[in-house]
């Protein structure tokens, strides 16, 4: 079935550093990639909608400065957190869907734990 | 009103007993339905996927209301290793077919 590689599992940084989580379809095209967050006991919460070769769609409220996301090719997007803050601690996974799909499920990354210190 | 509700339980039920969510839905327009597991500090994975007929697999049945606008899930036999977060998935309307979700429902079987 259709796999989504994403890296880093997991990440400890300092406050006010950079840190880049990257999502792989490894066996299929993602014309798009969603990106979301989710807080302990949370829902996922949808952050942004990144499109092959397009500038991403932000949902309200998601600084598009401070969450920099990069659809440059049909296998890989990237998400950026620029000057992250202990607030910014959260787990951060990507979903697709195959190209041309509608109606079947998503395929998740297995997600990011990103802590702030 | 949220898109997507679901009771965040915990539902606490012996091993081997039949139990149900259910999730509404606000948008009438929403196209496709799925639940989600969840298991903890894991990536949901799809469970199965939501048809107007009713489906089943094994010992899951979900089934949809367009009428009332929810969607339910049905768990027969419950198993030690469904313990999980289950998690009702509904595409909105438009170009993106961006998946939403709701909160989650949490079980917990035990022996």
């Amino acid at each position: 079935g259709a796999v989504v590689s994403q890296h880093p599992s997991w990440v400890i940084c300092k406050s006010g550093t950079s840190v880049k989580i990257e999502c792989r379809s490894l066996d299929f095209q993602a014309t798009t990639m969603f990106w979301y967050r989710q807080f302990p006991k949370q829902s996922l919460m949808l952050m942004a909608t990144s499109n092959e070769g397009s500038k991403a769609t932000y949902e309200q409220g998601v600084e598009k400065d401070k969450f920099l996301i990069n659809h440059a090719s049909l296998t890989l997007s990237t998400l950026t957190v620029t000057s992250a803050h202990p607030e910014d601690s959260s787990f951060y996974i990507c979903s697709a869907r195959e190209l041309g799909g509608a109606d079947y499920g998503y395929t998740f990354g297995s997600g990011t734990r990103l802590t702030v210190v | 009103r949220k898109e997507v509700e679901q009771d965040p339980g915990p539902f606490n039920v012996p091993e081997g007993a039949t139990v149900a969510f259910n999730c509404t839905y606000s948008n009438s327009a929403s196209q496709s339905f799925f639940w989600y597991r969840q298991d903890c500090r894991k990536e949901p994975k799809l469970l199965m996927s939501v048809y107007s007929s009713g489906n089943e697999d094994g010992r899951f049945t979900a089934q949809l209301n367009r009428a009332s606008q929810y969607i339910s899930l049905l768990i027969r036999d419950s198993k030690l290793s469904d313990s999980a977060t289950y998690l009702c998935v509904v595409i909105l309307p438009g170009g993106s077919y961006i998946p939403t979700f709701g909160r989650g429902t949490s079980l917990i079987v035990h022996p």
